[in-house]
């Protein structure tokens, strides 16, 4: 069964202090993995996408690596700012043909950014 | 920045009313999803829709469930009979291309059933 794996469930971290959350995967065959930022009451907004082949890729401070090896990825976010107090999820695409059904998404790390 | 768009907000209704959720999707995307959020639990997928019909759905979507494209800019999800148990957010989702990750969710409608 496709799965996806968050850690921590939530964080608290201090405004301009670095952080990292967790998605480990079981998921195949792979296709793609995107990190989203949910705010509270709002719809998923994409973050970065990363395919088979790219292990790391940046939007900003936020910084996404993936290991297709090991089946993990982790999500960095540099001198976090309160804005990004957020849910951050991890979803895996199991397919290569588009279809939506072939998501999985994870349960997501709540980030608090506190001053 | 175009964006996808939804009404209500926030809908209340008693259990086995009808209710229609509302969205507007990016104007030039062609495919189209509805996905649901269970308060505390993962975002899950409900149908995905192209070419004026359904290309696909889980388990979830059952015949209390139907979507449509009334005219060229809107895209609804109707519940026949809603139960308790439909209380959750709906998420409409828009892409230019059927690439899973080309999509673009809208902020969603929250769905109280009483």
């Amino acid at each position: 069964k496709n799965q996806v794996e968050q850690s921590p469930q939530s964080l608290i971290i201090l405004e301009g202090k670095n952080c990292t959350l967790q998605c480990n995967y079981t998921v195949s065959p792979f296709s793609n993995l995107r990190w989203y930022k949910q705010d509270t009451g709002r719809g998923p907004v994409s973050l970065t996408i990363m395919t088979f082949s790219e292990n790391t890729k940046s939007n900003g401070r936020y910084t996404a690596t993936l290991d297709a090896d090991t089946k993990q990825s982790s999500l960095h976010i540099t001198a976090s700012q309160l804005s990004d107090s957020a849910s951050y999820i991890c979803v895996v695409s199991a397919s290569n043909t588009g279809t939506a059904s072939k998501l999985t998404f994870g349960t997501g790390t709540r980030l608090q950014v506190t001053l | 920045e175009p964006e996808v768009t939804q009404t209500p907000s926030h809908q209340v209704t008693q259990m086995g009313q009808e209710v229609i959720l509302r969205c507007v999707p990016i104007s030039n995307h062609l495919y189209f999803y509805w996905y649901r959020q269970i308060l505390g639990q993962k975002v899950e997928f409900l149908v995905s829709f192209y070419n004026n019909e359904i290309s696909e759905k889980s388990e979830i979507f059952d015949d209390q469930f139907s979507v449509e494209r009334p005219d060229g800019s809107n895209f609804t999800l109707k519940i026949r009979s809603t139960k308790l148990e439909d209380s959750a957010m709906y998420f409409c989702a828009s892409g230019l291309t059927g690439h899973s990750y080309e999509q673009y969710f809208g902020p969603g409608t929250r769905l109280t059933v009483t």
